[in-house]
């Protein structure tokens, strides 16, 4: 059984900029859901995806934005990049009819310069 | 707004030590409360309590839910150096934003020789 992967692993932009960040979900898992955890604190939810269509989000601005494939990986898309953007940005996957047990990939450290 | 507090923020002990680990929460129709052990970047699953099972044991770890005082603690006997990370709380709640879960910042516990 195949776990969570995201890609990439790190990434440096700069202000203004935008930026796409993978996941694949775990075998079986039709839910993403993407977490930003800003150093030293806990995960913050970002948004959820199931069956290709946002499921729920928290507060964060328009300009993160996220897709859901038929084949249930999914990407964060954030535009416009600030420096308070620079975190670890997680995606987690959960199975049909158990969607609060959510599994995490080793995430994405994303730093705006 | 759904919150969860956990304590203490950090925690230092010796091996063979037990420890425990506390979880307070406020949630809008609490489904469930997940602990997580993250080392390096992927937070990993630990238990996940819920109304009809508030108790959860597996090898040195354990976890027990207070759905009266709205809390939860993780306990871990004879520490090990491999138990140093963060432990994270989260909480599902019935809200406005999908299986979202509601983490707290997280106790870092380091286990020393």
């Amino acid at each position: 059984e195949t776990g969570v992967t995201q890609s990439p692993t790190h990434l440096i932009k700069t202000r203004g900029q935008q930026v796409t960040l993978r996941c694949s979900s775990q075998s079986g898992h039709n839910t993403v859901s993407w977490y930003q955890q800003a150093l030293g604190q806990g995960p913050q939810f970002i948004f959820q995806y199931y069956r290709e269509e946002e499921n729920g989000r928290g507060n964060f601005p328009p300009r993160f934005s996220g897709l859901q494939f038929p084949n249930y990986s999914s990407e964060l898309n954030v535009n416009a990049l600030e420096l308070d953007d620079s975190a670890l940005y997680l995606c987690a996957s959960s199975s049909p009819g158990h969607q609060e047990t959510q599994y995490f990939g080793p995430g994405t450290r994303l730093l705006v310069l | 707004e759904d919150k969860v507090v956990q304590s203490p923020l950090s925690l230092v002990v010796h091996e063979g030590d037990t420890v425990t680990l506390n979880c307070s929460y406020e949630v809008t129709n609490f489904r469930s409360l997940l602990w997580y052990k993250q080392e390096k970047k992927a937070p990993t699953f630990l238990f996940m309590l819920t109304s009809s099972g508030i108790e959860k044991k597996s090898g040195r770890l354990s976890s027990i839910l207070d759905k009266k005082e709205l809390s939860s603690i993780l306990n871990i006997t004879a520490t090990q150096t491999g138990d140093s990370a963060i432990y994270l709380c989260a909480v599902g709640g019935d809200n406005n934003a999908g299986n979202m879960l509601t983490f707290g910042g997280g106790t870092r516990l380091m286990v020393k020789p």
